[in-house]
């Protein structure tokens, strides 16, 4: 079965720095992987995904991500966060292919990101 | 994009009682509706697999007479909280793939946070 490690719970920054969310997958198959977005008392905003093509994909508000296939990993980036960047970022994974299990999205525990001014 | 909402945003009910959450797609229509528990920092758990016109799919470890799932039309299912008790406390989600097997692309309703009493 696949798994979603977030390492950081918690990852508090200034703005205007650079920030990295880790993300890690532990799946034998192909995967899509995405990042979610969860802004205080609303729910989840898809912020991108990787389905395939372009290892590394954007999103419209400056953030991205990268797949890298031999480390497992799909870490989140963004080279200056704003006060409005605040929220609980959640990574997923979809296995790839046929199959019960082709639409299960397994979550990661979350990483909250606190910019501080 | 695609709009998932969910009824009520937020529930305080007593022990014993029943609570019916709602989640519609209000633009697309979803044969299929996702239903999520959130705990507080955890990640999101798949709790069941919402189908219209038949049966919900429920995943491993969730009592299927305790959370009753109805999918009974293209834009709304039900999951209804029968005998709620404290332990049932918790944040649930609801989401939808805007198109029919297009489990890529889901859309998430704002959550309804649920206090049993």
């Amino acid at each position: 079965a696949q798994s979603v490690t977030q390492l950081d719970s918690q990852v508090p920054v200034f703005e205007e720095a650079p920030v990295e969310l880790r993300c890690n997958y532990s799946s034998s198959v192909s995967v899509y992987l995405f990042w979610y977005v969860q802004y205080p008392n609303q729910g989840l905003q898809l912020l991108l995904k990787y389905l395939s093509g372009s290892t590394l994909v954007e999103s419209i508000n400056g953030f991205e991500a990268e797949f890298n296939k031999s480390q497992t990993s799909f870490h989140l980036r963004k080279p200056s966060v704003h006060i409005s960047d605040t929220a609980e970022y959640f990574c997923a994974v979809i296995i790839r292919g046929s199959g019960g299990s082709n639409y299960k999205l397994t979550f990661g525990k979350g990483t909250l990101l606190t910019v501080n001014p | 994009g695609a709009v998932v909402s969910q009824h009520p945003s937020r529930v305080i009910c007593k022990s014993g009682t029943s609570v019916k959450i709602e989640c519609r797609s209000l633009d697309f229509q979803a044969t299929t509706m996702f239903w999520y528990r959130q705990f507080p920092k955890q990640s999101l758990m798949l709790m069941a697999t919402s189908n219209e016109g038949s049966k919900a799919t429920y995943e491993q470890g969730v009592e299927k007479d305790k959370f009753l799932i109805n999918h009974a039309s293209l834009t709304l299912s039900t999951l209804t909280v029968t005998s709620a008790h404290p332990e049932d406390s918790s944040f649930y989600i609801c989401s939808a793939p805007s198109r029919p097997s297009l489990y890529n692309e889901q859309f998430f309703g704002p959550g309804t946070r649920l206090t049993v009493l």
